[in-house]
């Protein structure tokens, strides 16, 4: 059974604020890792793929780090917005998800 | 709307039922995926599609059986399921099977089993 674990569960934070949240999964066997957006009442939405130790992505406010050595992943929100507020998702080799980090940006 | 559409949204079935729930997508994508997520859970793996053949049934009991008459439909069929099958089912595709393609994801069938 492969082990994709995130952290934390859940964050609660002010507008304005900026956050960060992990996914840590197998160092070995690495191929990709996929992070995910999921609000509620829809789809989820792929962010990032990432595959290479050490890639950095960014996609506006949203950003992600990657170290395969230690099997870890960062994803930061800088200045959360109300609409930020989803389920984010991490999925190792594409297959393999977290159970998420539930993020909610209050107002 | 994502470019995979599933239906129903909502489905409630009495155990010796048999039901289907449809997946579609028109993005040209060659491979489509089942996930079931149960409360608390992680998104689990279910069956892989690609170019129409299964290549990954994921421990699967035989009473959820899945089809892919084409690559841009993906049914899975229901019988004699258990309340402990209640769950959101989502499908998924990709533009092939690999590691580095990210899914497009339905809006998933909210499945309760009665």
């Amino acid at each position: 059974i492969l082990n994709v674990e995130q952290s934390p569960q859940s964050l609660h934070v002010q507008e304005g604020d900026s956050t960060n949240f992990t996914c840590s999964f197998p160092s070995s066997n690495f191929y990709a890792l996929h992070w995910y957006r999921w609000e509620t009442a829809k789809s989820p939405e792929a962010l990032f793929v990432m595959t290479l130790n050490g890639d950095e992505k960014k996609k506006g406010r949203i950003s992600a780090t990657l170290n395969t050595k230690e099997g870890y992943s960062y994803l930061y929100i800088k200045g959360s917005q109300p609409e930020d507020s989803a389920t984010y998702l991490c999925a190792f080799n594409q297959f393999y998800f977290g159970t998420g980090t539930s993020l909610t940006v209050i107002p | 709307e994502t470019g995979v559409t599933q239906t129903p949204r909502h489905l409630v079935m009495g155990m010796t039922n048999k039901k289907s729930l449809k997946c579609e997508q028109h993005l040209g994508h060659n491979a489509m995926y089942w996930y079931k997520q149960s409360a608390k859970k992680p998104l689990e793996l279910m069956f892989v599609y690609s170019l129409e053949e299964r290549v990954e049934n994921n421990s699967v009991p035989s009473r959820f059986s899945p089809e892919c008459p084409n690559s841009s439909h993906l049914f899975l069929h229901l019988h004699t399921l258990q309340p402990e099958d209640s769950a959101l089912y989502l499908c998924a595709s990709s533009q092939v099977t690999g590691t580095n393609y990210g899914y497009t994801f339905g809006s998933g069938t909210r499945l309760t089993v009665v």
